[in-house]
């Protein structure tokens, strides 16, 4: 398999469920990136690693957890989600922090 | 604070003309990134250009172009020749550094260009 991938592509969870969602780059990029693109808002990015350290910390609630265990994985725990935070989470890599990013399909989210 | 702002919020224009997208942005810092990417119908996120702050030639890529005007703090993207396949909503970003050792990224709000055949 090539490229980013994300799974699972659409996830409907209850506010007190927690999921996790998987992102995997077949490329040998050293950074990975988490995105949220909601209707209200613009596309924010939410966390970077490079070199599987953080190197963004934007203000993103704690109830989003990142872990990245190796420079290929990304995930993103979720727990205790709000209605408002349904969106499309995107997944992106790039070989260096802020090059060239390749990004995944995206995982539709549906908090009830 | 950054902004980055696109004024148009949709575009719509036939097939082979020429169509031009502006980004305006707003900082302070001397050191900053600017990018521009496409997200078309299917979703999939596509990254097209990252421009740092110290380099004012305008690029060329195909029939995709970009000036860039510091003195009027724009990044404007231009597709010559447009074709269907051009529809899609196009983001301009601003990335500069925070002071912490990270970058800020800040999206605008996307211009949404339709390419009529």
């Amino acid at each position: 398999e090539t490229g980013v991938t994300q799974t699972p592509r659409h996830l409907v969870m209850g506010m007190t469920n927690k999921k996790s969602l998987k992102c995997e780059q077949h490329l040998g990029h050293n950074a990975m990136y988490w995105y949220k693109q909601s209707a209200k808002k613009p596309l924010e990015l939410m966390f970077v690693y490079s070199l599987e350290e953080r190197v963004e910390n934007n203000s993103v609630p704690s109830r989003f957890s990142p872990e990245c265990p190796n420079s290929s994985h990304l995930f993103l725990h979720l727990h205790t989600l709000q209605p408002e935070d349904s969106a499309l989470y995107l997944c992106a890599s790039s070989q260096a922090f802020l090059d060239s990013q390749y990004f995944g399909p995206g995982t539709r989210l549906t908090v009830t | 604070a950054q902004k980055v702002t696109q004024a148009q919020t949709e575009i719509s224009v036939v097939e082979k003309e020429d169509v031009t997208l502006d980004c305006v942005y707003e900082t302070r810092d001397t050191t900053y990134y600017l990018f521009w990417y496409k997200q078309p119908p299917s979703g999939e996120l596509v990254f097209l250009i990252r421009r740092n702050s110290f380099d004012e030639q305008n690029e060329i890529s195909g029939r995709y172009s970009w000036n860039f005007q510091k003195s009027t703090s724009s990044f404007n993207f231009t597709i010559t020749a447009s074709q269907v396949v051009d529809s899609a909503v196009y983001f301009c970003a601003l990335s500069e550094p925070d002071g912490a050792g990270s970058y800020q990224l800040t999206f605008g709000k996307g211009t949404k260009l339709s390419v009529i055949p």
